[in-house]
């Protein structure tokens, strides 16, 4: 099946700097892929949809200053959270859909983000 | 708006006995539903669809449109069954590009 990958699997970083994280995917091409966070025994929030080659479409309420997406090329999108405060603390999550329009989302092994 | 709702947390059975997740949704177009599971330390992974109809691990979901639910159900639960499971759509249409919308999720513990 196809693969997405995803780098770091954790990092903690320091109030106020900035953290990228990487999402790929790793034997097929993907023209937009999804950014979620997931707080701990809760949901999946749809952050933002990244549009390889053009800007990333966010959800309302999510800060696109704050949640920087980048899809440069048809196998890497990646998500730079800036200026990181303790309350961006989360678990990041990419997906992609090989088939496109399919629904049948491939996820990455998730991102854990802890700003102290 | 388009929304996905698992109104239990956590659901708790013992082995052999059956199992219903129960997931309703609203959407204004035609909705295209999934299920997918996270087992203890593992990605998100697809469970089912709706448009297939088939049954993965004894699992069926079946679409009730009237009823707006989707929920899914196995006759006879296993201990390796026990994982959070959630129910998603698929929103199309202007802007959408198929995002998924996913419910609350619910976690089942399937006891010996």
């Amino acid at each position: 099946g196809a693969v997405v990958s995803q780098h770091p699997s954790w990092v903690i970083c320091k109030s106020g700097t900035s953290v990228k994280i990487e999402c790929r995917s790793l034997d097929f091409q993907a023209t937009t892929m999804f950014w979620y966070r997931q707080f701990p025994k809760q949901s999946l929030m749809l952050m933002a949809t990244s549009n390889e080659g053009s800007k990333a479409t966010y959800e309302q309420g999510v800060e696109k200053d704050k949640f920087l997406i980048n899809h440069a090329s048809l196998t890497l999108s990646t998500l730079t959270v800036t200026s990181a405060h303790p309350e961006d603390s989360s678990f990041y999550i990419c997906s992609a859909d090989p088939m496109g329009r399919s629904g049948e989302l491939f996820f990455g092994e998730g991102s854990r983000l802890t700003v102290l | 708006a388009q929304r996905v709702t698992q109104p239990e947390k956590l659901l708790s059975v013992f082995k052999g006995a059956p199992v219903e997740l129960k997931c309703n949704y609203s959407y204004s177009g035609s909705p295209e539903l999934f299920w997918y599971v996270q087992y203890s330390r593992q990605r998100l992974q697809l469970l089912l669809r709706h448009i297939s109809r088939e049954s993965i691990k004894g699992f069926t979901a079946d679409l009730n449109k009237g009823e707006t639910s989707f929920h899914l159900k196995k006759p006879f639960a296993q201990e390796e069954d026990s994982a959070m499971y959630y129910c998603a759509l698929s929103a199309y249409g202007s802007g959408n590009t198929g995002k998924l919308i996913f419910g609350q999720g619910t976690t089942l513990q399937v006891k010996p």
